[in-house]
């Protein structure tokens, strides 16, 4: 069966300080990978979503970055954090082909900016 | 570009009664659309899904929802509450991306309470 694995489970970074936060996904090959946020009262915003090796689609112009160095890897980075940043990060898989529909999520960052 | 709207960003329950949260879409193609649960601190869990088939679409934990083209409604129900729904529930539509991926588009979400 397929799990999705994220780390850290929790971070307080300062202002200014960067930011790496990984996801990890077994039990599949080729998944489409994405990155949402979580902010207070506002849902869920898809961040960046990845259909591939070094493939990264960025939805919102900001200062994070994401890259896929291997087929079941993700990670979401930023050189200098903003008290924006703040949220619950959530990371998702679906299968690629016909029929694919359903989005996996991840247990999720909670990411405090100090 | 699709979206959704659910009406009620708090729902409380007495135990054992009905629970309804309302989730209305938009979107110019078929939806293919979504409830996903979220309990505190964790990630998201898929409830259930309409992809086009069935128009009453059964789920986990003894929840359904009902897809109506002409009220674009996808209500979510659950005849008898318990206190382990307790949690935030979330509607959503799957919209192309490009690049042969989609993106799902969430609604703000509903928190339910379950009174004893």
């Amino acid at each position: 069966s397929q799990t999705i694995h994220q780390w850290p489970a929790t971070l307080v970074q300062p202002v200014g300080s960067p930011l790496s936060l990984e996801c990890t996904v077994e039990g599949t090959s080729n998944p489409n990978l994405y990155w949402y946020r979580q902010a207070a009262g506002r849902g869920l915003q898809l961040l960046f979503y990845s259909v591939g090796i070094g493939q990264i689609s960025s939805e919102v112009p900001q200062n994070l970055s994401a890259s896929r160095p291997q087929d079941r890897q993700f990670i979401l980075s930023s050189k200098k954090l903003l008290l924006s940043d703040s949220g619950f990060y959530l990371c998702a898989w679906s299968a690629t082909g016909a029929g694919t529909d359903t989005q996996y999520f991840g247990p999720g960052t909670r990411l405090t900016v100090l | 570009a699709q979206s959704v709207t659910q009406l009620g960003s708090h729902v409380s329950v007495s135990e054992g009664a009905l629970v309804l949260l309302r989730c209305n879409y938009s979107s110019s193609v078929p939806p293919y659309l979504f409830w996903y649960v979220q309990y505190p601190n964790q990630g998201l869990q898929l409830l259930l899904k309409y992809t086009s088939a069935a128009t009453l679409v059964k789920g986990i934990n003894g929840f359904e929802a009902e897809f109506k083209k002409s009220e674009t409604s996808f209500h979510l129900t659950k005849p008898s509450a318990h206190m382990s729904d307790a949690a935030e529930y979330f509607c959503a539509v799957k919209e192309v991306a490009g690049a042969g991926s989609y993106q799902l588009t969430f609604g703000k979400g509903t928190k339910l309470s379950v009174i004893p």
